[in-house]
């Protein structure tokens, strides 16, 4: 059964710092990874998916990597703002099973400060 | 677009009593989902419905039914409550089951006394 974790569970770091949140896997078949940001209270916001066929994935401020070796995902953020704080999840998807679905780690809560 | 709706946000039931929570999307999505999310347990699969008039258990599917009404809707009801039920719930939709990027809705935010 694929387990996704996701260390630290908390990050503070200042405003304009660059950082990254992990997010690792247990099963290597994985066949893609989606990463989340959560605000409080609120759904879920789909920010990048990343294929397994692809190292890398951006969206402007964001950059996800997959190393399906490693069972590693890193979702960078470059310049970080106040208001970047939020929760961050990833999921993965393993290949095998009819339907694939999603696996979801327990989230990094992020606090930017000002 | 509203994307994925979810109604009520809010629900707090006695003990047994059943409710059924709404769901819809307009973004013409084959696929729809029921999670429930628990603090330092993620997210996990309720049901799924791959595609109109079909439904699947997911992970915990366990005191819970679905339906897939039609196309835009998908509603999860709960028959006789209990306090282990009380969480988060989450609504979402994609083109298709399998690799296709998921959208969500706000969140149904049950407490069961």
């Amino acid at each position: 059964k694929q387990e996704v974790t996701q260390i630290p569970a908390a990050l503070s770091v200042p405003e304009g710092e660059n950082l990254v949140l992990n997010c690792s896997f247990t099963d290597s078949a994985i066949y893609n990874l989606q990463w989340f940001r959560q605000d409080p209270g609120k759904g879920l916001t789909s920010l990048l998916l990343i294929q397994s066929s692809q190292r890398e994935q951006t969206s402007g401020r964001l950059n996800a990597s997959l190393d399906k070796s490693s069972g590693r995902s890193t979702l960078y953020i470059a310049a970080s703002q106040p208001g970047d704080s939020a929760t961050y999840l990833c999921a993965g998807r393993i290949s095998s099973g009819s339907a694939r679905q999603l696996t979801f780690g327990s989230g990094t809560q992020l606090t930017v400060l000002p | 677009n509203a994307g994925v709706t979810q109604t009520p946000k809010f629900q707090v039931l006695k003990t047994g009593q059943s409710m059924t929570l709404q769901c819809a999307q307009d973004m013409n999505h084959n696929s729809m989902y029921w999670y429930r999310q628990d603090p330092g347990m993620g997210l996990r699969l309720i049901y799924y419905s791959a595609s109109e008039g079909t439904t699947d258990k997911g992970e915990v599917p366990n005191g819970y039914n679905v339906s897939r009404l039609n196309k835009r809707e998908f509603s999860l009801r709960l028959e006789s409550a209990a306090p282990s039920q009380t969480s988060v719930y989450f609504c979402a939709s994609s083109e298709h089951t399998g690799g296709y990027e998921q959208y969500f809705g706000p969140g149904t935010r049950l407490t069961v006394t």
